[in-house]
């Protein structure tokens, strides 16, 4: 999986409890992604990072926060867990952007009760 | 495991035949275009890229095919072994400098000994 690691590999939590899911590389790629993976909607993105600090919204962003404060590390947080993010969250590194590869690491089930 | 599997469109082919997997893709503006891997309990796996200037690529035992002209994208699997059992998965980046990429459904691809 490209030098990249997810913690935890699995989680169930309870309605309204704060979650934080990490991701960790060791291949000093600047951008990281966090997407979730339901049945019948593929991959999704929820936000990724093009550099310590620098962080954006994807494509499903609401009741998810971020943060990078080292190259290494991407952290994504559910403040208040809800039965809608039961999913599976994949985290994905890039060297660069623009047209670069992009890949996954094993990914964290996520259940919420 | 972390693979989407229900109600996924199912390629079933005999082991040592062909297989052709389909994508539509959205975006007229997207300049490139990834397949991905997925087998049970996995991240996505790189497979092979393309970009928009380019209507064929070749990789080893893949082929992925580009027509702009209808968004349809296509992986070509040549002599399908049982290790290629798994969801496939196409990428389209419309994100241009920040890598941003859409999905689609994925295609459970079934390889029969």
């Amino acid at each position: 999986d490209a030098g990249i690691t997810q913690s935890p590999r699995h989680k169930v939590t309870e309605t309204g409890t704060p979650v934080t899911l990490r991701c960790h590389q060791t291949e000093n790629h600047r951008y990281m992604y966090w997407y979730r993976q339901d049945p019948g909607h593929g991959l999704r993105l929820i936000h990724y990072s093009y550099g310590v600090k620098d962080t954006d919204k994807g494509e499903v962003s609401d009741g998810y926060s971020v943060s990078r404060s080292k190259t290494e590390d991407f952290l994504l947080t559910l403040e208040s867990a809800t039965s809608s993010q039961t999913s599976v969250y994949f985290c994905a590194i890039s060297e660069t952007g623009g047209t670069d590869t992009q890949y996954f690491g094993p990914g964290t089930r996520l259940t919420v009760l | 495991g972390e693979s989407v599997g229900l109600h996924l469109p199912t390629l079933s082919v005999q082991e040592g035949d062909n297989s052709i997997i389909n994508c539509a893709y959205s975006n007229s503006a997207s300049d490139y275009f990834i397949w991905y891997k997925q087998e049970s309990g996995k991240g996505p796996q790189f497979i092979i890229d393309i970009r928009s200037n380019m209507d064929k690529r070749q990789g080893q035992r893949v082929t992925v095919l580009l027509n702009k002209t209808v968004k349809h994208l296509s992986l070509q699997i040549a002599a399908t072994q049982p290790g290629d059992s798994a969801v496939y998965f196409c990428a389209e980046n419309y994100g241009g400098a920040t890598n941003k990429l859409i999905f689609g459904t994925g295609t459970l691809l079934a390889v029969q000994p």
